[in-house]
């Protein structure tokens, strides 16, 4: 049972350039969520989703865009990279409202645009 | 979601209860505490959270006032691994996400 797995640990893009941050869980969560932080901040929502095919913006969403298209896996796209999104980005699980487990984190991926 | 005002650091000896407080003054009545902590720079990890009654766990105790305008975070005998920040989070259950604030870093004296 491996939790919630990110991939890559760690990156860095030029301006301009994209990709594609990898989360995928293997608890049959129905909730899940992808946070950055900043140096020094706490985290802040980008975009989560309540179920495979169901998303939703977050506090910060712009310059990212989110697909669900299976309960496992939640992957956050950057299309333009701009050095406002360095920042690591954080995913997380939860078996959804009502459940009193709390979430589950991955390990995170560090992100630097330069 | 209520607001909570936590400290921005503490200290506590290792050994020693370390006590955390936090704020919320104006949660509403189905509206619960949650705790979280972030060792250094991985994830955030649930660690206990309550309504009213006071809860226990293997790693900590929440002792929540009886107007439950704020709520302490206890941990019974710190060692150097509780060094982390910690988050103090009011929820919503119906409201799908957790708000993270900046937490209290806990820092654990040898």
């Amino acid at each position: 049972n491996a939790g919630v797995t990110q991939t890559p640990k760690f990156r860095i893009l030029k301006i301009g350039q994209s990709m594609t941050l990898q989360c995928t869980q293997d608890m049959n969560h129905n909730y899940m969520y992808w946070y950055r932080q900043d140096p020094g901040m706490g985290l802040k929502l980008i975009y989560y989703s309540v179920g495979a095919g169901i998303t939703d913006k977050g506090e910060v969403p712009n310059g990212y865009n989110v697909s669900r298209s299976t309960t496992e896996d939640f992957p956050l796209r950057l299309e333009l990279a701009a050095p406002s999104q360095t920042s690591v980005y954080f995913c997380a699980s939860s078996h959804g409202q009502g459940v009193n487990y709390g979430y589950t984190f991955g390990s995170g991926t560090r992100l630097t645009v330069v | 979601d209520a607001k909570t005002t936590q400290p921005t650091s503490m200290d506590c000896a290792e050994g020693r209860a370390a006590n955390l407080p936090c704020n919320h003054s104006t949660i509403s009545g189905n509206e619960y505490v949650y705790w979280y902590r972030q060792i250094h720079s991985q994830g955030p990890q649930y660690i206990i959270h309550g309504l009213k009654n006071n809860e226990t766990n293997e790693m900590a105790s929440l002792i929540i006032t009886e107007d439950r305008k704020s709520s302490t975070l206890i941990l019974p005998h710190a060692t150097l691994r509780d060094t982390a920040v910690y988050y103090c989070i009011v929820y919503h259950f119906g409201n799908e996400k957790l708000t993270f604030g900046t937490g209290t870093r806990l820092t654990i004296i040898p």
